[in-house]
């Protein structure tokens, strides 16, 4: 079946612009997570959601990044006033468990440059 | 906090030879431990876990031992392949809490 996607897989930005990334994970899986993913780092968690609810906000590094998943399925990440900093793959993964604990599904990840 | 250790690359190996990649890790509680690779191109994929101490975690020839007493979780393989080559993340959760990632160790595998 299908893995999670991410979209876009590729994203310019200028400095102070607001992006929307997109993931849409495994059908029926409960819990979602975003992390990111500097050069050369391995990934940081960001938020974590189970179904729309989320539980989980401490990572988000500002009150520029939200996300969403009001329905339970698709999530966005957004990144309001985009800043150098901010440049970094976003990935998204899906675990049909309820805790951490399972298995995490990770998609391809969206590679955000912020000019 | 929480944090995972893991020793960094790249690490170059010739196809057939031993692999170890050294991963210890600072947890309150018992974490469940994790080997996550990344293929060349390809999304974190999971490649074994371990969930309480002395649990040894497997799959495709790997192998790693939940090591209380020294806080480890070393990757191990008998006879690495050419496609073995990619990158290795060693992870934790205490359970309820989301996971903390290493840094990534490279390998590559040589012919």
């Amino acid at each position: 079946g299908a893995g999670v996607s991410q979209s876009p897989r590729y994203k310019v930005a200028k400095r102070g612009q607001d992006v929307a990334l997109r993931c849409d994970p495994i059908s029926g899986h409960v819990s979602l997570f975003w992390y990111q993913q500097a050069l050369g780092q391995g990934p940081e968690f960001l938020t974590y959601f189970q179904n729309e609810a989320q539980l989980d906000k401490s990572g988000l590094p500002s009150d520029r990044f939200f996300a969403e998943r009001p329905e339970g399925s698709v999530s966005t990440l957004k990144i309001q006033r985009t800043q150098q900093e901010d440049s970094a793959v976003y990935l998204c993964a899906s675990s049909q468990e309820r805790t951490p604990r399972g298995e995490q599904f990770f998609g391809p990840g969206t590679r955000l440059t912020v000019l | 906090g929480d944090s995972v250790t893991q020793m960094e690359g790249p690490v170059t190996l010739s196809e057939e030879a031993f692999l170890t990649i050294n991963c210890t890790y600072t947890a309150t509680g018992y974490p469940s431990l994790f080997w996550y690779v990344q293929y060349p191109g390809e999304g974190l994929q999971l490649l074994l876990k371990a969930t309480k101490a002395d649990d040894k975690g497997s799959n495709k020839g790997f192998e790693a031992t939940y090591r209380k007493e020294t806080t480890s979780f070393h990757l191990e393989k008998g006879s690495v392949q050419v496609s073995d080559s990619a990158v290795y993340f060693c992870a934790l959760t205490p359970g309820n809490t989301p996971l903390v990632f290493g840094k990534g160790t490279r390998l590559s595998v040589i012919a």
